[in-house]
């Protein structure tokens, strides 16, 4: 079966960096997309990787490796506004988009 | 209109009844697609149409069917709703299905059925 996995909640502190996981088992990879959607809002798209290696986008980054199944999303600099989940999903054989259950982020002062 | 607009916002339906969402996007996508989000759970695929005049099945289709007449338009039809029918419906569209497309989403419905 296909899967993906992420923890469910996660917690930092403003200012400070964290990083999200996610682990995948799917019928074909077509690339590895990370959304972000605040409560009661769609999501929206932050990243996108198909090859090895880190991208950098701002104070956002995400790193993928297929040979394990895993990537991760990390953020820099935490600001408040950052409290949201983060939704890790998985392009098919068929490139259709298998989610994650989504981690929720929590930001303290 | 700048995207993706669903309609309506929020509802809340007895069981049995017959209920359209409405998804329009102004991005000329051929690629569109309803998915439905429930707490604790990833967004699962209900339904997908790759180009207007085709539609397919996703993961969980049943109770559910679509149609894409147009480039612009694709409504999801519940035809007797039931309970386990409730949660947030989420409307996306890509320019193409394929691996490097980013899907954009509409602001969602928030369906009860009781």
């Amino acid at each position: 079966g296909q899967n993906i996995d992420q923890p469910t909640e996660m917690t930092a502190t403003e200012g400070a960096i964290v990083q999200i996981n996610c682990t995948y088992q799917t019928s074909g990879f077509n690339g590895l997309f990370w959304y972000q959607q605040h409560a009661g809002e769609a999501p929206t798209f932050l990243s996108y990787n198909v090859l090895d290696g880190l991208e950098e986008k701002g104070r956002f980054s995400s790193f993928l490796s297929r040979s394990k199944g895993y990537s991760y999303l990390l953020l820099k600099e935490l600001q408040m506004k950052d409290s949201a989940s983060y939704l890790c999903a998985v392009s098919d054989s068929n490139y259709q988009l298998i989610w994650g259950a989504g981690t929720k982020l929590i930001i303290k002062p | 209109i700048a995207g993706i607009t669903q309609a309506p916002t929020s509802q809340i339906l007895a069981a049995g009844r017959r209920m359209t969402l409405r998804c329009t996007q102004d991005m000329r996508h051929n690629a569109m697609y309803w998915y439905r989000q429930d707490l604790g759970l990833g967004l699962r695929l209900i339904h997908y149409s790759n180009t207007a005049g085709t539609t397919g099945k996703g993961e969980v289709p049943d109770g559910y069917s679509v149609s894409r007449a147009n480039t612009d338009d694709f409504p999801l039809t519940l035809a007797s709703a039931v309970p386990s029918q409730t949660s947030v419906y989420f409307c996306a569209s890509s320019e193409r299905q394929s691996e490097a497309d980013t899907q954009y989403f509409g602001p969602g419905t928030r369906l009860t059925v009781l």
